[in-house]
């Protein structure tokens, strides 16, 4: 099966850099992939890593480490309307390439 | 563009009844599932469908059975609700390309009593 951790909660000013940290255990990890939801919305997605290394998309950056297991979520600039919950989850050969998520981690900004 | 629906939004719903969760998408995307949300559980998945006419078994399949007749339409159906199924349940699909990307609907909020 799969496993992944990140932490429950994290509080930040506005304006402040937040990293999301997540660890993983699976046996054919493809790719991990990021999710912001708000409010128990729809998760809408935000970022995915096959390769190692930094990806951009404007204020958000995602990075991978395959031989740690390892991927963090760079929120940077932070905004009120990024208080949501952020989900990062494992693309798996052995689970017919399916998404498994975490449990999620709560990001709450403070003015 | 609708994307993908769900309905009913929300529904209460007595132990022991059947219920069908429908959910509908326009994107023409061949991959669609079925995950259900429980605090601090994250997102699991129950059901999934690769293309119309298949469909296989999720991490929590147990109480749920899902049909795909069609591209668009991916219903989850819980043919005898039990208090542990109380949950919100989202459907998704996927365009297959290789973005680890899923269309999330709304999500439909179940209450079984």
């Amino acid at each position: 099966g799969q496993s992944l951790e990140q932490p429950s909660e994290v509080t930040a000013v506005e304006g402040a850099i937040v990293q999301i940290n997540c660890t993983y255990q699976t046996s054919g990890f493809y790719g991990l992939s990021w999710y912001q939801q708000h409010d128990g919305g729809a998760p809408t997605f935000l970022s995915y890593n096959a390769l190692d290394g930094l990806e951009e998309t404007g204020r958000f950056s995602s990075f991978l480490s395959r031989s740690d297991s390892y991927g963090y979520l760079l929120l940077q600039e932070l905004q009120m309307k990024d208080s949501a919950s952020y989900f990062c989850a494992v693309r798996d050969r052995s689970n017919d390439y399916k998404l498994s998520f975490g449990a999620g981690t709560t990001v709450t900004v403070r003015a | 563009i609708a994307g993908i629906t769900q309905a009913p939004t929300s529904q209460i719903l007595a132990a022991g009844r059947r219920m069908t969760l429908r959910c509908t998408q326009d994107m023409r995307h061949n991959a669609m599932y079925w995950y259900r949300q429980d605090l601090g559980l994250g997102l699991r998945l129950i059901h999934y469908s690769n293309t119309a006419g298949t469909t296989g078994k999720g991490e929590v399949p147990d109480g749920y059975s899902v049909s795909r007749a069609n591209t668009d339409d991916f219903p989850l159906t819980l043919a005898s609700a039990v208090p542990s199924q109380t949950s919100v349940y989202f459907c998704a699909s996927s365009d297959g390309r290789d973005t680890g990307e899923l269309f999330f609907g709304e999500g439909s909020r179940l209450t079984v009593l």
